[in-house]
């Protein structure tokens, strides 16, 4: 199976920060990985498809990046309704479709 | 808008075997661009993918569970279900069903029900 390593797994940030999380793949996906995010008793929500894809309705202060085994997601102005988990996903031709093990974005 | 509803019990004795429907609304699960799949989360720890499934009744499991689940779909009801035999306290977690959309060579899941609370204990 592919493993998903999520870095950091804790990020303590303030409103109007720029934020990085990263996501790295045990061996290459190309660029079918996907990000979510989560909020306390929700269901995860889709932010980032195909690496860089924005889901509609997203705002656009989310990216994604990268390819073959290195991903990023960034916050470009963290916004009070943006701390929460998030999560990669790796969906590459073989399940199973495994997932990082979650980075909270908590408040500074 | 699409909607998903998770249904089954709540609690279920070790070794029994948990079962659980998801409702689709406001959308068919007839179609070509589409997958419809299981996703579960332990309490306090992170995602993990069981299966999903195709409305021509093609399904794809996680290896790790996959002696032990069975997802099926009834299209005719607009639900698809599954099954998870010989439970122990680790099956415990929230259950969601989940669309797998298929758009441009990318697979992933864009729409989610609320989950469902699936406690395995005596």
């Amino acid at each position: 199976d592919i493993q998903m390593t999520q870095s950091p797994s804790s990020l303590p940030a303030s409103v109007g920060d720029r934020v990085t999380i990263t996501c790295r793949a045990s061996q290459s996906i190309n660029r079918h990985l996907n990000w979510y995010q989560q909020k306390p008793g929700k269901a995860p929500k889709i932010l980032i498809y195909g690496a860089s894809n924005l889901q509609n309705g997203v705002p656009s202060r989310f990216s994604g990046s990268g390819s073959g085994t290195d991903f990023t997601l960034t916050i470009s102005s963290l916004q009070p309704e943006d701390f929460a988990t998030y999560y990669c996903q790796q969906t590459s031709t073989t399940p199973p479709y495994t997932f990082g093990q979650g980075t909270k974005l908590e408040i500074k | 808008q699409l909607q998903l509803q998770e249904s089954g019990p709540g609690l279920v004795k070790p070794s029994q075997t948990l079962p659980l429907t998801c409702t689709v609304s406001d959308g068919s699960i007839i179609s070509t661009n589409y997958y419809w799949g299981w996703i579960r989360q332990p309490p306090g720890k992170g995602l993990e993918w069981i299966g999903h499934i195709y409305f021509s009744g093609r399904t794809y499991y996680n290896p790790s569970l996959k002696s032990r689940v069975t997802i099926s779909v009834d299209t005719s009801e607009n639900q698809f279900s599954l099954k998870l035999i010989s439970v122990t306290a680790a099956d415990t977690a929230v259950y969601y069903c989940a669309r797998v959309a298929l758009y441009n060579g990318w697979y992933y899941f864009d729409y989610w029900g609320q989950g469902t609370l699936v406690t395995v204990s005596s």
